[in-house]
């Protein structure tokens, strides 16, 4: 059973940064891009980050490029999202997602999602 | 960026109903499409990828099809477990963007 848990998220002045892990089971970790996903308080889905499985290539929202950084470790099963400069504006919950079976496009569908951890961007 | 524009922004129906939910892409996306559903206080989960196949385990109520620009989920003999917010998402391009939501409610 594929689990995706997401942790670290918290209350954080602006400014400040925090660093979100995920930790992975159920399925060969290393062989999947992973994604983070956010949601703001009573608004919508918006994408933030895709790395690759194997090479670790990665791709960013501009709303978050060069503040947030997408990074893995497959020895531990574990995807991070380290955020920098945070923003009141990034006051979201954030989702950790694993790819999918589709990878038509340019990027690749999602079939699993975590649970989501909280971050808060407030002084 | 891709627009991804869905229609209706909410929608009330009753148990039992089949509604259409329409999802309309600013460019052409391929089938690179997906459809997830989210419930109040839960996290998303997926129900279609690639335009019409279903996700491991969703149940065959709900149907998608669709090409290019346009798109729709099918939800047929509606059950109280299946009001929710439902998204559409392309995937054909960078950045990756998802519709505002279609929030389906209880008539």
């Amino acid at each position: 059973e594929v689990q995706l848990l997401e942790s670290g998220g918290g209350l954080v002045q602006p400014g400040g940064s925090l660093r979100l892990s995920c930790a992975a089971s159920g399925f060969t970790f290393n062989n999947y891009a992973m994604n983070w996903v956010r949601q703001a308080p009573g608004k919508g889905l918006e994408w933030v980050s895709t790395i690759s499985g194997g090479d670790s290539r990665t791709d960013y929202a501009d709303s978050v490029k060069g503040r947030f950084t997408i990074s893995r470790d497959n020895s531990k099963n574990t995807l991070y999202l380290q955020m920098n400069s945070l923003r009141a504006d990034d006051t979201a919950s954030y989702y950790c997602a694993k790819r999918g079976d589709d990878c038509s496009g340019a990027s690749c569908s999602i079939d699993y999602w975590g649970q989501g951890t909280l971050v808060t961007v407030s002084s | 960026d891709i627009q991804m524009t869905q229609s209706p922004s909410s929608l009330s129906a009753s148990v039992g109903d089949r509604v259409t939910i329409t999802c309309r892409a600013s460019q052409g996306i391929s089938n690179s499409l997906a459809w997830i559903q989210q419930k109040p206080g839960k996290a998303p989960k997926s129900l279609i990828y690639a335009a019409s196949s279903l996700q491991r385990g969703v149940p065959s109520k709900f149907s998608g099809s669709g090409s290019g620009t346009d798109f729709t989920l099918t939800i047929s003999s509606l059950q109280p477990e299946d009001f929710a917010t439902y998204y559409c998402q392309q995937y054909n391009t960078y950045p990756i963007t998802f519709g505002q939501g279609t929030r389906l409610e209880i008539k």
